[in-house]
């Protein structure tokens, strides 16, 4: 089955950077996209961007350009999303999630708590 | 950037109940939108792609309907599992998703 599996929780303080691992099983991991998505507590969903992880080409959301770097090591199956100059605002919850054809995501990661504080 | 907006924003409604949760895009978006379902404390779950298709293993109470830029989703018959937090997605150009719908029970 179908399995994203994220590193743990992680606290920083601001102006450090934080990276996240999502390692990929049960399907061919370079055959899709990998999305990254956050939520901060009690806020909605915020698509950060996507990797192809066949080519390693990436796209971000226009707000975190020049913050986030996306990247993958196919040996292994696993995505990572780092994200740098650290702020208060971007304590959340960070998931990753499978690319399905048509732009949809039909499987999640169990999300990983970065909380920022000094 | 695309803006998608969600009415209602939250709504209380009874088991068995239809419940309706709409969807607008700033533009035209074809049929590139997407719904999911959150739980506390969960990731989100893929219900609906491409504006009307059911995605693998969801009950069939759940449809989704529009083009353009209005979109509805539509649960037909409200089950207890069925409160949590909605969102539209639209994959047209990048990513971004509508603000939510609460579903909560009345």
């Amino acid at each position: 089955q179908v399995q994203l599996v994220q590193s743990g929780a992680e606290v920083k303080k601001p102006g450090a950077s934080v990276k996240v691992s999502c390692k990929a099983s049960g399907y061919t991991f370079t055959s899709y996209d990998i999305n990254w998505v956050r939520q901060a507590t009690g806020q909605g969903l915020e698509w950060m961007g996507w990797m192809n992880p066949n080519s390693g080409n990436t796209g971000y959301a226009q707000k975190f350009q020049g913050r986030v770097t996306m990247t993958r090591n196919t040996s292994i199956s696993t995505a990572y999303m780092e994200l740098s100059s650290l702020r208060s605002e971007d304590t959340a919850v960070y998931y990753c999630a499978r690319g399905a054809p048509g732009g949809a995501v039909d499987y999640w990661g169990q999300g990983t708590l970065v909380t920022v504080s000094s | 950037d695309i803006q998608m907006t969600q009415s209602p924003s939250s709504l209380s409604a009874s088991v068995g109940d239809r419940v309706t949760i709409t969807c607008r895009a700033s533009q035209s978006i074809s049929s590139y939108l997407n719904w999911y379902q959150q739980k506390p404390g969960k990731a989100p779950k893929l219900l609906i792609y491409a504006a009307s298709s059911l995605q693998s293993g969801v009950p069939s109470r759940f449809s989704g309907s529009g083009s353009g830029t209005d979109f509805t989703l539509t649960i037909s018959s409200l089950q207890p599992e069925d409160f949590a937090t909605y969102y539209c997605q639209q994959s047209y150009s990048t990513v971004t998703f509508g603000p939510g719908t609460k579903v909560d029970i009345k």
